[in-house]
């Protein structure tokens, strides 16, 4: 089974703040099929990035994905209010398994 | 639009057997795999188990194995999970998704149902 871990737990920004989010895999994730999701409380997961890096539909270009192998980024160029969530990622190389997620919060 | 309402979601006691369904509307639901996934209360995402298009082919993860069998019904559109030999440990929110086409990541979402198991 691959293990994806997520880092950091908890990243504390301020609106307007670039945001960084790790996704490391403990084998490689074959084809980059590692997919990326946002949850608000309350709410289902909504998909952002598919393929690693190709933007789901109706999703804003400040969201980012990028890596391959066992190393996987999500960048969020500019955080807007309704950005802070937890972010979770997936990969469907090798069966199916999700990251632990990392939350966005307001600092 | 694409619409996925999960229902049967219940208080249950452990041992107990339940059964979710996923009512889909707003695309051929006869086109696409689809699959369930779980939250824990508090806690990450769980892939439980996914369906082919046709039914045929099931896969479910080692921790549901043999307890939760997941089938479909493309005459009603609708998804089922049966929940078998229920423990405490499968409480959680059971989200139905539908895959991405040839892809086993989840482009929608329904809003997911409760289950708990307690005595």
């Amino acid at each position: 089974e691959i293990v994806l871990t997520q880092s950091p737990g908890t990243l504390s920004l301020s609106p307007g703040e670039r945001a960084t989010l790790s996704c490391r895999a403990s084998q490689s994730v074959s084809s980059s099929y590692l997919a990326w999701y946002q949850q608000k409380p309350g709410q289902a997961p909504r998909l952002l990035i598919y393929g690693a890096s190709s933007r789901a539909t109706g999703i804003p270009d400040r969201f980012s994905g990028s890596g391959s192998g066992t190393d996987f980024t999500l960048t969020i160029s500019r955080l807007e209010p309704e950005d802070f969530a937890v972010y979770y990622c997936q990969q469907y190389s090798s069966s199916l398994t999700f990251g632990g997620g990392t939350k966005v919060e307001i600092k | 639009e694409v619409q996925l309402l999960e229902s049967g979601g219940v208080l249950v006691q452990p041992g107990g057997s339940l059964r979710l369904s996923c009512a889909a509307s707003g695309f051929t639901f006869s086109s696409y795999a689809m699959s369930w996934v779980r939250q824990a209360p508090g806690k990450g995402l769980e892939w439980v188990s996914t369906i082919s298009t046709s039914g045929g082919s099931t896969y479910s993860a080692d921790s549901v194995k043999g307890r939760f069998p997941i089938s479909r019904d493309n005459s009603k559109n609708t998804l089922y999970l049966q929940m078998n030999s229920l423990r405490a440990e499968d409480t959680a929110v059971y989200y139905c998704a539908r895959d991405a086409l040839g892809y086993y990541y989840f482009d929608y979402w329904g809003q997911g149902t409760l289950v708990t198991v307690s005595s």
